[in-house]
């Protein structure tokens, strides 16, 4: 079963950038849908984005549309995500999770979250 | 996008006891594409149930999924002291993805 490494914790300051990778291991991204789901301080899970690597258009929630940016690198099975003009509600752990996709009569593709990375914990502040 | 609110907010039981989890939808969810998932405090969340009802790879069978349209449903059948812990539904029938705020199980 593929294994998610994620990178290590971040700190940064309120209008900067992070980008945080997710590497597989044990298999190779190309077979999933990955997601990134945040979760802040003491709160619920929240999805960023998606993106499938050999589909590779991502998909983004419209709350974080226009900061953030989901990429594949496939040669090296990597996932990145990058969010931009950083706030400091912002702070939280970020996940990476892959899961298998369906596709839909209309091809739309639909995906569930099967395996998950440690967290990467950012923290905004000045 | 559709909102998934979860019930109870808190579940306080005994182990041994039956757990039911309700999650309801805003509109009906795209075949039924509803997963949960618990996590533990500084644990990133497992999956447990996908596509309403199939139990992930390693679950037990404590553990049962069931519903459709707008109405799901985690049930575990006797609580064991490792099932304690916050629980989550998602839907990835229309994006955006969404998920429920949860449901935490305690110990009464």
């Amino acid at each position: 079963q593929v294994q998610l490494v994620q990178s290590g914790a971040e700190v940064k300051k309120p209008g900067s950038s992070v980008k945080v990778s997710c590497k597989a291991s044990g298999g190779t991204v190309s077979n999933y849908a990955i997601s990134w789901v945040r979760q802040a301080p003491g709160q619920g899970l929240e999805w960023v984005g998606g993106i499938i690597p050999r589909l590779p258009i991502p998909s983004y929630t419209q709350k974080f549309q226009d900061r953030v940016t989901i990429s594949a690198d496939e040669s090296t099975s990597t996932v990145y995500m990058e969010l931009s003009s950083l706030k400091s509600e912002d702070t939280a752990i970020y996940y990476c999770a892959a899961g298998w996709y369906y596709n839909d009569p209309e091809d739309n593709r639909h995906y569930y979250m099967g395996v998950w990375g440690k967290g990467t914990t950012v923290t905004v502040s000045s | 996008e559709i909102v998934l609110t979860q019930s109870p907010g808190t579940l306080s039981l005994s182990p041994g006891e039956r757990a039911t989890l309700s999650c309801r939808a805003g509109q009906s969810v795209y075949s039924n594409y509803l997963a949960w998932y618990q996590q533990k405090p500084g644990q990133a969340p497992r999956l447990l149930i996908y596509d309403a009802s199939s139990r992930a790879t390693g679950i037990p069978d404590r553990f049962s999924g069931g519903g459709s349209g707008t109405d799901f449903s985690l049930t575990i059948s006797r609580l064991e002291p490792e099932d304690f812990a916050v629980y989550y539904c998602q839907q990835y029938g229309s994006s955006p993805w969404t998920f429920g705020q949860g449901t935490k199980v305690e110990i009464k």
